[in-house]
C-alpha cells in the first residue's frame, strides 16, 4: 500500500516569508496532485504533475516533481494570510479508482 | 454552475442512532466519491461510484457503513448504530470522468458528532 508522507505537519510564519513543504511517497507516483483546503471547506485542486523533473508555477506557488517521481515540493514566495490552509498531496490508488492523500501540512500565515 | 452540495452541514447524533448524509454532485459528473476526514487521520477514501454502481467500496470501515447512488446523481451515505469513533467530517467529491484523470470537486462536508 502506497504511503504519502508530508512535512512539516504544521508551519506558522509571518506575512512576506518564503516556505517549502514536502511530499514523499513510498512508491512511484502515478500522477501527483496538490490540493489546498481552507477551514470549513473541501479541498480544491491546485495542480497536477505527471513528468519527473517537472516544475509548475501558479502565481507565487512553485511545484517541483522529483526526477524519480517519488517526491515533490511546494514552495510559496512572499506568503500572504490568504495562503493559510491545509496543503494536501494525493496520488491515484493502485486500483486506479480513487485518490489517496497525505495527512497534509497546516500552514498559518499571520499579518 | 453549482458545486457539490452536501447536507446537512452539521449533524449531532446519539451513539447507537442511524444517520444519513446526502451528496448532490455537479450535474453531468459520472464519478462520485466519499471520504472521511478526522484529526490525525487525514482524508480516508470510503467508496467510489461510477454511475449508480460502486466498483470500489474497499474503504468502508465496517458493515455499519453503506452508500447508494440513484439516477447517476444524488448519493447517500448511511451509518447504522453510530459509534463515537464515527465522529469526523464526511466529504463528497465528484469528477467528470471515471477514475481520477479529471479533477475532483469536493463539497464542504458534513461534520458528524456522535455523543
Amino acid at each position: 500500500t502506497q504511503l504519502l508522507e508530508q512535512s512539516p505537519q504544521f508551519l506558522s510564519i509571518q506575512e512576506g516569508e518564503n516556505l517549502t513543504v514536502y511530499c514523499n511517497s513510498s512508491s512511484v507516483f502515478s500522477s501527483l496532485q496538490w490540493y489546498r483546503q481552507e477551514p470549513g471547506e473541501g479541498p480544491v485542486l491546485l495542480v497536477t504533475v505527471v513528468t519527473g523533473g517537472e516544475v509548475k508555477k501558479l502565481k507565487r506557488l512553485t511545484f517541483q516533481f522529483g526526477d524519480a517521481r517519488k517526491d515533490s515540493s511546494l514552495h510559496i514566495t512572499a506568503a500572504q494570510p490568504g495562503d493559510t490552509g491545509l496543503y494536501l498531496c494525493a496520488d491515484t490508488n493502485q486500483a486506479g479508482t480513487a485518490l489517496i492523500f497525505g495527512k497534509g501540512t497546516t500552514l498559518s500565515v499571520s499579518s | 454552475g453549482a458545486g457539490v452540495s452536501q447536507s446537512p452541514s452539521n449533524k449531532v447524533t446519539e451513539k447507537g442512532k442511524d444517520v444519513e448524509l446526502r451528496c448532490d454532485p455537479i450535474s453531468g459528473h459520472t464519478a462520485l466519491y466519499w471520504y472521511r476526514q478526522s484529526l490525525g487521520q487525514g482524508l480516508e477514501f470510503l467508496i467510489y461510484f461510477q454511475g449508480n454502481s460502486a466498483p470500489d467500496k474497499s474503504g468502508l470501515p465496517s458493515d455499519r457503513f453503506s452508500a447508494e447512488r440513484t439516477g447517476g446523481s444524488v448519493s447517500t451515505l448511511t451509518i447504522q448504530r453510530t459509534q463515537q469513533e464515527d465522529s469526523a467530517v464526511y466529504l463528497c467529491a465528484s469528477s467528470l470522468e471515471r477514475g481520477t484523470n479529471s479533477p475532483l470537486h469536493f463539497g464542504n462536508g458534513t461534520r458528524l458528532t456522535v455523543t
